[in-house]
């Protein structure tokens, strides 16, 4: 299994407090990305990493800011949490262009 | 609107039957990428294709490329009831932007 950690796997926050949700690899791949994953969705792209300190925007990026200040680590923020960022959210890493990506386990976030 | 639409968005079919999923856009994709989700768990990659009509076969699964690159299409023969599972599809747009379609779920009655 490729080792890729997301934490905290589950939280419960209240709206309009923040929440960082990260994710570690071990596999120094340069790109990284964050996914939420709703019923009828698929997965949305929020943000993506192609290197540190490199980072852009994905399609549904409205309310969120990531950080990556090491290969390893992929920050994701809610500066203020709502409802509608209930989801469960994914980190994926891969090593380049039309390589195979690998998922995380998954972070549940529940905002109340 | 997701860049890339699959269709059916749910399909419940008995064990034994084949069935086919889409995966279409307007854009020019170098690759697409095949994934299967099961409850709980992240994505996992089936295949990836590159070339414009290119098939790829995985036991019972078909994968194929079209001509253009804009669609791709997973067929499954005989489906059995581990097929069952959520099914996605993925390209790569703008350099590295990895990108899903709003994917399949598939359920095989035994």
């Amino acid at each position: 299994d490729a080792g890729i950690t997301q934490s905290p796997r589950h939280k419960v926050t209240e709206t309009g407090t923040p929440v960082t949700l990260r994710c570690h690899q071990t596999e120094n791949h340069r790109y990284m990305y964050w996914y939420r994953q709703d019923p009828g969705h698929g997965l949305r792209l929020i943000h993506y990493s192609y290197g540190v300190k490199d980072t852009d925007k994905g399609e549904v990026s409205d309310g969120y800011s990531v950080s990556r200040s090491k290969t390893e680590d992929f920050l994701l923020t809610l500066e203020s949490a709502t409802s509608s960022q209930t989801s469960v959210y994914f980190c994926a890493i891969r090593s380049g262009f039309n390589t195979e990506a690998f998922f995380g386990q998954g972070t549940r976030l529940t905002v109340v | 609107t997701q860049l890339l639409e699959q269709s059916p968005q749910f399909l419940s079919i008995q064990e034994g039957e084949n069935l086919t999923v889409y995966c279409n856009s307007s854009s020019v994709f170098s690759s697409l990428q095949w994934y299967r989700q099961e409850p709980g768990e992240g994505p996992v990659l089936l295949v990836t294709v590159v070339t414009g009509g290119e098939v790829k076969k995985l036991k019972r699964l078909t994968f194929q490329f079209g001509d253009a690159r804009k669609d791709s299409s997973l067929h499954i023969t005989a489906a059995q009831p581990g097929d069952t599972g959520l099914y996605l599809c993925a390209g790569d747009i703008a350099g590295n932007m990895l990108t899903f379609g709003g994917g399949t779920r598939l359920m095989v009655k035994p």
